[in-house]
C-alpha cells in the first residue's frame, strides 16, 4: 500500500519554463512533508519542506503547495534549468511515528 | 566535512554470504535510517535508530539487522542474503527523528549498491 505516490515517473520541461512536480498521500495523519533531489550516483539531497499549518513555502525558484483537503502537494520550479534535471523524491511524516515515507520518484529532464 | 558515508559503494556477493554495509556520521545527529531503493517502489525505509541502543524496524526489515553502539555508527548487516535483496542502500543521519521535531531533515550518504548471486 502506497501511502506516497508520484504517478508521473517522469517529466520533460524547456529550459526557462515552469517545472510541476505532484505528489499525493493517503495518510491524514502525515503532518509533515519534504521533496529531495537525487543526482545519479548520490545520494538524495534535501530541497525545501512544508508544515501542514502551511500551504506555501518558497525558496528562491523552489516552491512547495500543500493541498490538505485533497492530500495533494506539487513542488513548482521556475525557471526551470539544465541543472535541475534529477530524480525527485516527496516525502512525508506524521507527528505520531519516526518514520519518513517516499514516494517512487519523478524523473525531471530540463532541456535547453 | 558534514558527511554520512556508507561502505562499500559496491559489492557483488553470493547467496547466504553474511555482510556488512557501515555508515558513519560525523554530525553528532541522534537519527539514523537505512533505505533501500529499488525500481518502481521508491525509497523504503529498513530500520531506524532514535539514538544509541534505541533502533526500531522500517517498512521493509526483513532479512536485515542493524545495531546502535555508538551514536555515530549505524551498520546494516545482512546475515544470510539472498537475491531479492539486490538494491540499491542508503543510510541517513538527522539531529533528531521525526516525533515532535519534524522540522529535521534527514541527510543521505552516497549509497551502496549490493548485488548478491
Amino acid at each position: 500500500d502506497q501511502q506516497v505516490k508520484q504517478n508521473s515517473p517522469s517529466l520533460s520541461v524547456q529550459e526557462g519554463r515552469i517545472s510541476i512536480l505532484n505528489c499525493d498521500y493517503t495518510n491524514s495523519m502525515f503532518d509533515y512533508f519534504l521533496w529531495y533531489k537525487k543526482y545519479p550516483a548520490e545520494g538524495p539531497t534535501f530541497l525545501i519542506s512544508i508544515s501542514s499549518i502551511k500551504d506555501k513555502n518558497e525558496d528562491g525558484r523552489f516552491t512547495v503547495f500543500l493541498n490538505k483537503s485533497a492530500k495533494h502537494l506539487s513542488l513548482h520550479i521556475v525557471p526551470s534549468q539544465p541543472g535541475d534535471s534529477a530524480v525527485y523524491f516527496c516525502a512525508a511524516s506524521a507527528r505520531a511515528t519516526d518514520k519518513l515515507i517516499f514516494g517512487t520518484g519523478t524523473r525531471l529532464q530540463v532541456f535547453p | 566535512e558534514a558527511q554520512v558515508t556508507q561502505n562499500p559503494r559496491y559489492l557483488i556477493t553470493v547467496t547466504g554470504k553474511k555482510l556488512t554495509v557501515t555508515c558513519s556520521q560525523n554530525m553528532n545527529h541522534e537519527y539514523m535510517s537505512w533505505y533501500r531503493q529499488d525500481p518502481g517502489l521508491g525509497l523504503r525505509q529498513i530500520y531506524y535508530s532514535m539514538n544509541v541502543e534505541v533502533t526500531d524496524k522500517g517498512d521493509v526489515p526483513e532479512g536485515y539487522k542493524v545495531s546502535r553502539k555508538e551514536k555515530r555508527n549505524f551498520p546494516l548487516i545482512l546475515e544470510s542474503p539472498s537475491p531479492n535483496q539486490t538494491s540499491l542502500y542508503f543510510c541517513a543521519s538527522s539531529l533528531r527523528g521525526r516525533g515532535e521535531h519534524s522540522t529535521d531533515t534527514q541527510y543521505f550518504g552516497p549509497g551502496t549498491r549490493l548485488t548478491v548471486l
